[in-house]
This record gives structure tokens, C-alpha cells and sequence, in this order.
């Protein structure tokens, strides 16, 4: 968890609020995914980034969501405006391009959306 | 959607037991992961095996990949409170984009 910090760790926003949730991953790796977790669907890949370029944002839900790298130190998903249904926890993970390597997770930021 | 799905959802085993969960895949793969998550926190990488083969292990962990059956299995041997958590099996077919599983749910009673 150490290799990436996300925050806040909790948000708790009214619906229709904008949402910016944070990354900063540690050095090193060029690889950066956004994942969704829910109970009903599970670990959902929403978008990766390689070498700070979105490669793949097929599992972006809707024009809602949008996504940032402006920085191999940084990145943010940014919903707006939010929904009760966008509630979930979400995380940010780093990985290496060349492939065949582990991920490092983020501990997370738990949205909700009321 | 899922590429991988783990059988069976939940597991509930005392200390001191052994622990198999399984996980099913619908795409060719380079390799398959296993991660671990504790409540609340982020997944935590387990082991890596790679296509080409059929057995890992790492010290209480033994990984077993069938790329013909698109299976893998994961057994944690002698068991402790601690195993307890969710275990989520991830497959690369896309390139490094990990597709992951629905888990399961492992309780390991003292």
C-alpha cells in the first residue's frame, strides 16, 4: 500500500456534487489503472494510463467520469456530477508496461454519494 | 465483465485446515494472479504464474494453472486466523490490464 497514496480515504458528497478523488503513485512504475470495486460487480477496471497517456477508458461508465495524468506522480478521477449509484470504493494501482508484473494497490477511497 | 470467477464465494475453515479456491477464465492469458485483500484496505499481490506453467509455489501458497480447463487453483496449506480475507485471482489477457474475479471470501475460525 505504501507505493500509492490516494485521498481523501472517505467522501461523503450530496448527489450532484462534483467528485475528485487523487492517486500519487511512487516512481518507477509507467503503468497506472482506476479501478471500481462494488458488492454487485466486483473489481471493475475503469482506465489505464501508460506513461501518463489514457490508453483504455472502455470501462468509464459515463461522460460523468473523466480522468487525469498530468504527472508520473499524479493522477485524479473526477465524477461530476455524482450519483447515489456511484457510491463504491475506488482505487488507484501502478504496475510496469512490460508486463507479467504485480500491481500495487492504493488503500482506496470510499465514496459516498447521498 | 469478469474473465475470471472464483468458486466458491465464501469458504469457511477452522485454524490449522487447508484452503482451496478456484478460479475459472474465458480468454488465452500470459499470466495469472492472485491477490489478497483485508477488510477495508487495498489488494495485496500473492503470487504471479505465468502460462507456460503449471505449478508455484510460495511458502504456504501453492498456485496451479490448467490452461487447457482455463482453471487455476490456489491452496493456503495450515491455516491461520490471519488468512482471513478476500481472494481475487486476475488474468492479463489485455496486455498488463488486469481483469479480476469476484473473490472469495475465506473466514478462518481459531
Amino acid at each position: 500500500d505504501a507505493g500509492v497514496i490516494q485521498s481523501p480515504r472517505h467522501e461523503v458528497t450530496e448527489m450532484g456534487q462534483e467528485v475528485t478523488l487523487r492517486c500519487k503513485p511512487i516512481s518507477g512504475h509507467n503503468s497506472l489503472f482506476w479501478y471500481r470495486q462494488t458488492m454487485m460487480r466486483g473489481l471493475e477496471l475503469l482506465i489505464y494510463f501508460n506513461n501518463n497517456v489514457p490508453i483504455d477508458d472502455s470501462g468509464m461508465p459515463e461522460d460523468r467520469f473523466s480522468a487525469k495524468m498530468p504527472n508520473a506522480s499524479f493522477s485524479t478521477l473526477k465524477i461530476q456530477p455524482s450519483e447515489p449509484r456511484d457510491s463504491a470504493v475506488y482505487f488507484c494501482a501502478i504496475s510496469d508496461s512490460a508486463g507479467g508484473t504485480e500491481a500495487f494497490f492504493g488503500q482506496g477511497t470510499r465514496l459516498t454519494v447521498v | 465483465s469478469q474473465q475470471g470467477e472464483e468458486d466458491p464465494q465464501a469458504l469457511s475453515i477452522q485454524e490449522g485446515e487447508n484452503a482451496t479456491m478456484n478460479c475459472s477464465y474465458k480468454t488465452s492469458i500470459n499470466n495469472l494472479q492472485w491477490y489478497r485483500q483485508n477488510s477495508g484496505r487495498g489488494l495485496v499481490h500473492l503470487i504471479l504464474i505465468r502460462s507456460n506453467e503449471r505449478e508455484k509455489h510460495s511458502g504456504r501458497l501453492r498456485v496451479t494453472l490448467d490452461t487447457s480447463k482455463k482453471s487455476s487453483s490456489l491452496l493456503i496449506t495450515a491455516s491461520r486466523a490471519a488468512d482471513t480475507a478476500s481472494y481475487f485471482c486476475a488474468t492479463d489477457a489485455r496486455g498488463n490490464m488486469l481483469t479480476f474475479g469476484g473473490g472469495t471470501r475465506l473466514m478462518v475460525k481459531p
